[in-house]
């Protein structure tokens, strides 16, 4: 049972676009999600989070926005620059999992700028 | 050290045989997690230790999996009697207190592949 799904494994966009990687989820409980992002024979870095008390959260270029209502989550980057060609994986706590890191990821999402 | 360190990189194993990855976390992180992806997968939870806790070994697969953590420091997670289902790259991440909102910091991963 795939509780956090990214039903799109890759995007190309063109440096300088928007990137949107989309992401849903089944469990009406997730009350936290987060985006990591992973480079080639690196572990996952992480991007940004947001609560279920919000519908946005900003960093520089990176934005998440949620619609609980949807149960989907996505991910906008503006300006897509060529080092964000990366995996993105959504994320989301295990239920149950209570204060702990111990989380649910989605599939990934393969996003490639091209200069 | 100044990430988390896993060793080794890539481990190349016969079906049957025992394995042992280790995992060194960032000093001071109290938290410790076992991931591990499977091609064209996302991550996959597998045990958490915490402190002096207990660990939580809810997501490891079989009982031929184990892991250790000694001194509230490095970490050891064995497979035995390896089958080629368990090739996948094996993630360790660390983080300072075990929160939702704590990033995860992974090391870069070691991939096994079981032939």
């Amino acid at each position: 049972d795939q509780q956090v799904k990214q039903n799109s494994p890759s995007l190309s966009v063109q440096e300088g676009r928007i990137s949107i990687l989309n992401c849903d989820y089944t469990n009406s409980m997730f009350d936290y999600f987060l985006w990591y992002k992973k480079y080639p024979a690196e572990g996952p870095t992480f991007l940004i989070s947001i609560s279920s008390i919000k519908d946005k959260n900003e960093d520089g270029r990176f934005t998440v926005f949620l619609n609980k209502s949807a149960k989907h989550l996505s991910l906008h980057i503006v300006p897509s620059q060529p080092g964000d060609s990366a995996v993105y994986f959504c994320a989301a706590p295990k239920e149950g999992s209570g204060n702990t890191g111990k989380l649910i990821f989605g599939q990934g999402t393969t996003l490639q700028v091209k200069p | 050290g100044a990430g988390v360190s896993q060793s080794p990189s890539n481990k190349v194993t016969e079906k049957g045989k025992d394995v042992e990855l280790r995992c060194d976390p960032i000093s001071g992180h109290t938290a410790l997690y076992w991931y591990r992806q499977s091609l064209g997968q996302g991550l996959e939870f597998l045990i958490y230790f915490q402190g002096n806790s207990a660990p939580d070994k809810s997501g490891l697969p079989s009982d031929r999996f184990s892991a250790e953590r000694t001194g509230g420091s490095v970490s050891t997670l064995t497979i035995q009697r390896t089958q080629q289902e368990d090739s996948a790259v094996y993630l360790c991440a660390s983080s300072k207190i075990p929160t939702v909102g704590e990033k995860l910091f992974f090391g870069s991963g070691t991939q096994l592949s079981v032939l």
